[in-house]
């Protein structure tokens, strides 16, 4: 079957750097997403990867290797504003997206 | 803009009812969606729309109808509400072919079926 592996939560020192590991298996491969989500709000986009390698997008990087089935969010810099959850994402061969239950980051001071 | 706007915010429900969560878009995004999200589980679709005039089932469709008379709206209804259907209802948006493109998500509906 089609599955997304991420952890349920994470914590991070405020300042620091942390990554978020995501591991799926879909049906053919048309992408990984990232989406970041505040308790109680809606899930907003983060980022796309369809090639293998690693995207940069201010303090937020995201990398695949579609080999090993295998993605991670970056996160630098972090601020208490990071704390939320964040949703792994594949789309399969029929575009059809396959949602992780999210990882939970909390931010301490 | 906008974006897509979601109502009611919330509401409780009694079994057995029926309820139409509303939703608007206006950016003229051709597929729409709606998901409901449950704690410790990822985003289910429950049903989508690539145009107007289509529709499609998702994931989790049984219970729920939809209708996509015009690019605008696409509204999700329960014709006889049940306690499992308790949960967060996100309406979603995308501009490209389905499920290829950032989707744009409404604030939610959290409903409750007592």
């Amino acid at each position: 079957g089609q599955n997304i592996d991420q952890p349920t939560e994470m914590t991070a020192t405020e300042g620091a750097i942390v990554q978020i590991n995501c591991t799926y298996q879909t049906s053919g491969f048309n992408g990984l997403f990232w989406y970041q989500q505040h308790a109680g709000e809606a899930p907003t986009f983060l980022s796309y990867n369809v090639l293998d390698g690693l995207e940069e997008k201010g303090r937020f990087s995201s990398f695949l290797s579609r080999s090993k089935g295998y993605s991670y969010l970056l996160l630098k810099e972090l601020q208490m504003k990071d704390s939320a959850s964040y949703l792994c994402v594949g789309a399969d061969s029929n575009y059809q997206l396959i949602w992780g239950a999210g990882t939970k980051l909390i931010i301490k001071p | 803009t906008a974006g897509i706007t979601q109502a009611p915010t919330s509401q409780i429900l009694a079994a057995g009812r029926s309820m139409t969560l509303r939703c608007t878009q206006d950016m003229r995004h051709n597929a729409m969606y709606w998901y409901r999200q449950d704690l410790g589980l990822g985003l289910r679709l429950i049903h989508y729309s690539n145009t107007a005039g289509t529709t499609g089932k998702g994931e989790v469709p049984d219970g729920y109808s939809v209708s996509r008379a015009n690019t605008d709206d696409f509204p999700l209804t329960l014709a006889s509400a049940v306690p499992s259907q308790t949960s967060v209802y996100f309406c979603a948006s995308s501009d490209g072919e389905r499920d290829t493109g950032e989707l744009f998500f409404g604030e939610g509906s959290r409903l409750t079926v007592l």
